[in-house]
């Protein structure tokens, strides 16, 4: 089992709608998680961090993370052509010093 | 302020080749990562560094991958002797301890061994 896992898409879903991106982890002791966008050829970028169990909003973006069942998500609301990109989900799974693992990825592709 | 600076953006080369890979963090963060991103792997931590001294390097593949960091604002990746299998985007980031935020990211350097 790889330790942090994402379908790798495509998802597609047309202008307007909720685009919901899921990824689990390995490691039940993890701490932290967070979600990059990647655009084609970019460097990946911070979007979104959680701590604890629950919601999480900013903007048009919320993340959940259920601790429980080792899950953790990120919607984006009202999806927009500029949001096509990769979401990478990643985890830090030993606390202390800054060590994340990242999934592979999931590639969105937003209709107009 | 200026962010994490790579060179070179682009690197082809060779099989059997060195191949020298630069970074310099952002002034003032004092953990410093090397990444390496392919299709079939993602992104996979390589080594990182606190303060200039190599913290965890279980990710580096093989012993023809190095990394020093000299000082607080630069450090280098090589591989040597290069293989093809080795083509893929390399990013380096820093950070800063206690921040609870994760790395910044430079543009990367896309390497192709031929």
């Amino acid at each position: 089992q790889k330790e942090v896992e994402q379908n790798s898409g495509p998802l597609s879903v047309p202008e307007g709608a909720i685009a919901s991106l899921n990824c689990t982890y390995s490691d039940r002791g993890s701490q932290s998680f967070f979600w990059y966008r990647q655009y084609s050829g970019k460097s990946p970028e911070l979007i979104m961090s959680i701590y604890s169990n629950g919601d999480k909003e900013d903007g048009r973006f919320t993340a959940q993370l259920n601790k429980a069942s080792q899950y953790v998500s990120l919607l984006i609301r009202d999806s927009q052509p500029s949001d096509s990109a990769t979401y990478l989900c990643a985890v830090n799974m030993r606390g202390g010093y800054q060590k994340v693992t990242f999934g592979t990825g999931t590639k969105l592709q937003v209709i107009p | 302020d200026a962010g994490v600076i790579q060179s070179p953006r682009h690197e082809v080369t060779e099989m059997g080749q060195e191949v020298t890979l630069r970074c310099k963090p952002i002034s003032g963060h004092d953990y410093l990562f090397w990444y390496r991103q392919t299709m079939m792997r993602g992104l996979e931590l390589l080594i990182y560094f606190n303060n200039n001294v190599p913290i965890d390097d279980s990710g580096m593949p093989e012993d023809r991958f190095s990394a020093k960091m000299p000082n607080a604002s630069f450090s280098t990746l090589k591989i040597q002797p290069s293989e093809p299998r080795d083509s893929a985007v390399y990013f380096c980031a820093s950070d800063r301890r206690g921040s609870n935020q994760p790395q910044h990211f430079g543009d990367g350097t896309r390497l192709s061994i031929l």
